[in-house]
């Protein structure tokens, strides 16, 4: 079975500050790669996604991701955060020849106005 | 409005009384899916459906049960709920699993406690 790991549990930032949150995955094949976010008391929803081409990925409000393949990593990054990005992350993934997907652990983030 | 609905969204029972969470979804997606999500383990996909008639088991599949007799709705049972099914539900669907079509919709979540 694959496995998604996020190193970063909570993360405290002030805002404007550069945000990088870690994904790591295990599986040695072809990957679709997405992040989910989760403001307080609202539904998961889709901030980006890769599936091939530039392994830099742009998603909905300033966030953007890096494939790296040879590190099996997707990290997450924003270069300046604000206080409305306080929610929790999700990294996931799943096979391009399955369908079945795997999440993180997600990253807690809090920015202190 | 496009949405995934749950139903119910709170629900707190006894071991071993049968129940079923209810998912329908508005948006004619042919994927469907089952999550729970707990503390430290983040969300672990329970079943999953590609179109009608057409389930599969996830990770934690053991202790429930799935069913895809039309389109929009895909209900979760848990025949025989024990504690440790204690957690918060997700549903989720998706226009197809082709590439472009790959974001879920999540449902608001239905949070389970079985004493």
């Amino acid at each position: 079975a694959q496995s998604v790991s996020q190193h970063n549990h909570h993360v405290i930032l002030s805002e404007a500050a550069s945000l990088e949150l870690g994904c790591n995955y295990s599986y040695g094949g072809t990957v679709n790669l997405f992040w989910y976010v989760q403001y307080p008391g609202q539904h998961l929803q889709l901030l980006l996604k890769y599936f091939s081409g530039d392994p830099l990925v742009k998603g909905i409000k300033g966030f953007e991701a890096e494939f790296i393949k040879s590190k099996f990593s997707f990290n997450l990054r924003k270069p300046s955060v604000q206080w409305s990005d306080t929610a929790e992350y999700f990294c996931a993934v799943n096979s391009n020849t399955g369908n079945q997907f795997y999440f993180g652990t997600g990253t807690s983030l809090t920015v202190i106005p | 409005e496009a949405q995934v609905t749950q139903n119910p969204r709170y629900l707190i029972t006894v071991t071993g009384k049968k129940l079923t969470v209810t998912c329908s979804q508005n948006m004619n997606h042919e994927y469907m899916s089952w999550y729970r999500q707990d503390p430290g383990l983040g969300l672990r996909q329970i079943y999953y459906s590609m179109n009608v008639e057409v389930t599969d088991k996830g990770d934690v599949p053991e202790g429930y049960k799935v069913s895809r007799k039309e389109k929009r709705n895909f209900p979760l049972i848990l025949e025989s709920p024990s504690p440790n099914q204690t957690s918060l539900y997700f549903c989720a669907s998706s226009l197809s699993t082709s590439d472009l079509y790959y974001e879920q919709y999540f449902g608001p979540g239905t949070r389970l406690t079985v004493t």
